[in-house]
């Protein structure tokens, strides 16, 4: 089966360290890659994606994920993490199945204590 | 701006009553989403659709229906045959290969 894992239900970090939010995918074919980020009662955020190329993508807020194909992983880092960093964040793959969907982690929170 | 926006904010349901949750885009995106989050397990799929007239079944749509009649709007039904509907909802868009834009959801309460 086709899916996403995020190992860590919750990160904690101390502000101006580095951070890092685990994802672990699992699909056939070339996988579409993405993170999102959301704060509390609101839609989630887009923050970076990997669909080809570089493997090191950069996205907003300076957030940026490695693409690691053998290991089959995305994980998001941050160099120096800020208070307003914490929040609940989602790894995602785009698969085709005859169209296009998205199968999201279950979501691991970041808590960045001043 | 170019945006998704659900409404109401807040939406309150009787036993046995349906209701609609609004979810309108003017981002020109063809592909619109329906996706369920309760706490501690993440976005579950309910329906989606990628063209206008044309709308597929996600991993959760017992209980629930859908209908794209124009391609800026894709509303969700909550039938009462949904047993369990108190949770967060969220509508999103993309193009085909891009990532999603999301709606600031649809907090549904059984009362």
């Amino acid at each position: 089966a086709q899916s996403v894992a995020q190992p860590e239900d919750q990160v904690n970090v101390a502000e101006g360290n580095p951070l890092t939010v685990k994802c672990t995918y699992s699909v056939s074919g070339n996988p579409y890659l993405f993170w999102y980020v959301q704060y509390p009662n609101r839609g989630l955020q887009f923050l970076l994606k990997y669909i080809t190329g570089d493997n090191l993508v950069k996205g907003s807020y300076g957030f940026e994920a490695e693409f690691n194909k053998s290991q089959t992983s995305f994980h998001l880092k941050k160099p120096s993490a800020l208070v307003s960093d914490s929040a609940l964040y989602f790894c995602a793959v785009r698969i085709s199945t005859g169209g296009f969907k998205t199968i999201f982690g279950a979501g691991t929170r970041l808590f960045v204590k001043a | 701006d170019g945006g998704i926006t659900q409404s109401p904010k807040y939406l309150f349901r009787k036993e046995g009553q349906n209701v609609t949750l609004s979810c309108e885009q003017n981002l020109n995106h063809d592909a619109m989403y329906w996706y369920r989050q309760d706490p501690g397990q993440g976005l579950r799929l309910i329906y989606y659709s990628q063209i206008v007239n044309d709308f597929q079944k996600g991993d959760i749509a017992e209980g629930y229906s859908v209908s794209r009649e124009k391609k800026e709007s894709f509303p969700l039904t909550v039938t009462s045959a949904q047993k369990n509907p108190t949770a967060f909802y969220l509508c999103a868009s993309s193009y085909t290969e891009g990532g999603y834009t999301f709606g600031s959801g649809t907090r549904l309460t059984v009362v």
